[in-house]
C-alpha cells in the first residue's frame, strides 16, 4: 500500500464545475503539499499545509491531521486547470524527505 | 526575479556513462533538493541540501550523489548509468523549511 493515496486517479469536467480531489496518508507528517503539474513537466506548488484550510483564489486546500486526509477543491473549474495535480508529504516528521502520492490527471471541457 | 534554472534541459547518454546535471536555486533560497520523475514511478525524492549540507536522503544506490556550493547552486551526479536512470529530473529550491518549493523546468536524460 502507498503511503499517499490520491483519489480519483483520473477525472473529466466540465467548465464551471466545482472539483474535488482527494489525498490521504499513512504516515505522520509535518507537512503536506498540493502541486500541479502541466503537460511538458513544470511543477507549480499551489498549497503547503499543516492545518486548517488555505485559499487562493478559485483554489482551497485543506488538511484533517487526526484523519490524515487532505483535499483540494477547484470552484468555477476552467479549462486552464486541465493538469495533474499531485499530493506529497513530509514523512516522518522530516522537513526535507518528500513522499509524492501518484497524481490525479484532471481534464476540464469547454 | 529569476525562476530555477537548470541545465542542460535535455540529455543524452549510453549505458556506463556518467552525468553531472546543474541547478541554480532562487536567489536567497538556501535548499535545493532534487526529484526523479518516470511513468512508472512517478516522482521520487532523491536527496536535500541546505546551506552545502546533505539533510536528507531518499531511497537511491550509491550511484546517484550530489553537492552544493556556497552560492547554493548544486549539481547532480550519477555514475555508471543504467537504461533505468532514464528520467526527468527535478530540481527545487526554498527559503526555509516551513516555506514553498519552487521547481525547474527539469532536466531530461536519456540512457541508451
Amino acid at each position: 500500500k502507498n503511503e499517499v493515496e490520491q483519489s480519483p486517479q483520473n477525472l473529466t469536467a466540465q467548465e464551471g464545475e466545482f472539483i474535488t480531489i482527494n489525498c490521504s496518508y499513512s504516515v505522520g507528517i509535518s507537512a503536506l503539499h498540493w502541486l500541479q503539474q502541466h503537460p511538458g513537466g513544470g511543477i507549480v506548488s499551489l498549497f503547503m499545509l499543516s492545518s486548517g484550510k488555505k485559499k487562493h483564489g478559485r483554489l482551497i486546500a485543506t488538511i484533517n491531521i487526526q484523519e490524515k486526509h487532505s483535499s483540494l477543491h477547484i470552484t468555477a473549474s476552467h479549462p486552464r486547470d486541465s493538469a495533474v495535480y499531485i499530493c506529497a508529504v513530509y514523512g516522518g516528521g522530516s522537513q526535507g524527505n518528500l513522499i509524492f502520492g501518484k497524481g490525479t490527471k484532471l481534464s476540464v471541457k469547454p | 526575479k529569476a525562476g530555477v534554472t537548470q541545465t542542460p534541459r535535455y540529455l543524452i547518454k549510453t549505458r556506463g556513462q556518467q552525468v553531472t546535471l546543474s541547478c541554480s536555486p532562487i536567489s536567497g533560497h538556501r535548499s535545493v533538493s532534487w526529484y526523479q520523475q518516470t511513468p512508472g514511478q512517478g516522482l521520487q525524492f532523491l536527496f536535500e541540501y541546505f546551506s552545502e549540507t546533505q539533510r536528507n536522503k531518499g531511497n537511491f544506490p550509491g550511484r546517484f550523489s550530489g553537492r552544493q556550493f556556497s552560492n547554493s547552486r548544486s549539481e547532480m551526479n550519477v555514475s555508471t548509468l543504467e537504461l533505468g536512470d532514464s528520467a526527468l529530473y527535478l530540481c527545487a529550491s526554498r527559503r526555509g523549511f516551513d516555506e514553498k518549493l519552487f521547481f525547474g523546468s527539469g532536466t531530461q536524460l536519456s540512457v541508451l
